[in-house]
């Protein structure tokens, strides 16, 4: 069955260091993935995400890398700062290019940055 | 923009009541929401797709009469939880999905049954 899971449930790292937030997929019919960050009690925040017809993708300090060959994405956090500190969670939407896309997440990686 | 809100954001009902859940998004049109259920330090868990003006597609193993969604705008989905007990306490979450597929989340709803 489709799965979408991570390699890490938790990542310390100190302020000012960067992060990478490892995940894989099963689906290789998966063509959509996303990361989304969640704080305490709020709902998921999109990050940033990244099509199958690419390998990366950059945005404000954080750098979304896709590689099919292994199904693996991760996300990459430059200068880590405190308010940093979340869940992180990948997901995948294999719509295939239609309006209905369900996602699929991952258990999450909870990421703790210390001053 | 893509902001989308919940109401209410914190709710305690007493067992064998209804309560509703109210899912907007606020500066864009949204034919299909979500709803998801999260349970303390677990991933999020798809209950059901709202699509506008047709009936919810619900996620195996969720009871359809307990969790009742109706999509009746394109701003708009409503989710009642139905008889409420105590193990239907969670958090609650929806989204709505943009034209280019990307899923934005509200807040969430943390529903308390005593």
């Amino acid at each position: 069955g489709e799965s979408v899971g991570l390699h890490l449930p938790t990542l310390s790292v100190q302020e000012g260091d960067n992060s990478i937030i490892n995940c894989a997929y099963s689906n290789s019919a998966s063509d959509y993935f996303i990361w989304y960050k969640q704080e305490s009690g709020k709902g998921p925040q999109f990050i940033i995400d990244i099509r199958s017809n690419m390998d990366k993708r950059q945005g404000q300090r954080v750098t979304v890398l896709l590689n099919k060959t292994v199904k693996h994405l991760s996300l990459q956090i430059a200068a880590t700062q405190p308010g940093d500190s979340a869940v992180y969670f990948c997901a995948d939407n294999d719509a295939g290019g239609t309006s209905y896309g369900k996602l699929t997440f991952g258990q999450g990686t909870i990421l703790t940055v210390h001053p | 923009g893509a902001v989308v809100s919940q109401h209410p954001s914190r709710v305690i009902c007493k067992s064998g009541t209804s309560v509703k859940i109210e899912c907007r998004s606020l500066d864009f049109q949204a034919t299909t929401m979500f709803w998801y259920r999260q349970f303390p330090k677990q991933s999020l868990m798809l209950m059901a797709t709202s699509n506008e003006g047709s009936k919810a597609t619900y996620e195996q193993g969720v009871e359809k009469d307990k969790f009742l969604i109706n999509h009746a705008s394109l701003t708009l989905s409503t989710l009642t939880v139905t008889s409420a007990h105590p193990e239907d306490s969670s958090f609650y979450i929806c989204s709505a999905e943009t034209k280019l597929d990307t899923q934005y989340f509200g807040p969430g709803t943390r529903l308390t049954v005593l």
